[in-house]
């Protein structure tokens, strides 16, 4: 099956970079994502890329997609305390319709 | 995108009943997904629910435990049937917008005392 890891935890300083990384398995994946998720809140689309790209940035986010090592980042640009959240990267299983395999997910606490 | 409406948000419940939660997209869309995320957990896929056809489930979920019904291209709802505490968690729908991306309601949080 496929798995998707991250790391637990990121702990950044206001107005710092923060960067979340994650790992995939399935190499014919079509849609990367990244979500995030503020407590007792739902999942929140924050950006995703098409296996075809290497980059794409959107604002102060920037996705990095190095598929020979199936690895994906997320880059937050002047890191803000409204920052802090679980950050859950995804991708699409090949041949399920778009049904999606989850990361771990991350926690970036963003500290004054 | 595509906007997607579930409720109720929450709800608290006595172990042995049922409920049904209910998804509503604002666009036609062929799949729908059930997800569910435990407590500190990420999220795992319950089942696709296809219109037209019975629902897929993914392993370790079973249709007697979790009902979908998928009337129409818009609408599908999610029962978890005879509750017990361990069924306490986040339910949350999924359909695609544009291009396939994939978009969540704001989940339900259920809560079995």
């Amino acid at each position: 099956g496929e798995d998707v890891e991250q790391s637990l935890f990121l702990s950044v300083r206001e107005g710092d970079s923060s960067v979340i990384n994650c790992t995939y398995t399935d190499s014919s994946s079509t849609y990367l994502y990244w979500y995030k998720q503020e407590p007792g809140a739902g999942l929140q689309l924050l950006t995703y890329i098409f296996s075809n790209m290497d980059m794409k940035q959107d604002q102060r986010l920037t996705v990095l997609l190095n598929k020979k090592d199936k690895h994906l980042s997320l880059r937050i640009a002047d890191t803000q305390t409204g920052d802090s959240a679980i950050y859950f990267c995804a991708e699409s299983m090949t041949g399920g319709g778009n049904k999606l395999t989850f990361g771990t997910g991350t926690q970036l606490k963003v500290e004054l | 995108s595509a906007v997607i409406s579930q409720k109720p948000s929450r709800d608290i419940c006595q172990r042995g009943t049922s409920l049904t939660i209910q998804c509503q997209v604002d666009s036609q869309v062929t799949m729908m997904f059930w997800y569910r995320q435990q407590p500190g957990q990420s999220l795992t896929l319950i089942a696709t629910a296809n219109q037209g056809s019975e629902a897929t489930y993914e392993s370790g979920f079973v249709i007697d435990k979790f009902p979908i019904s998928r009337p129409n291209l818009t609408f599908s709802t999610l029962t978890v049937s005879n509750m017990s505490p361990e069924d306490s968690s986040i339910y949350l729908c999924s359909a695609p917008g544009q291009g396939g991306v994939q978009y969540f309601g704001a989940g339900t949080r259920l809560s079995v005392l």
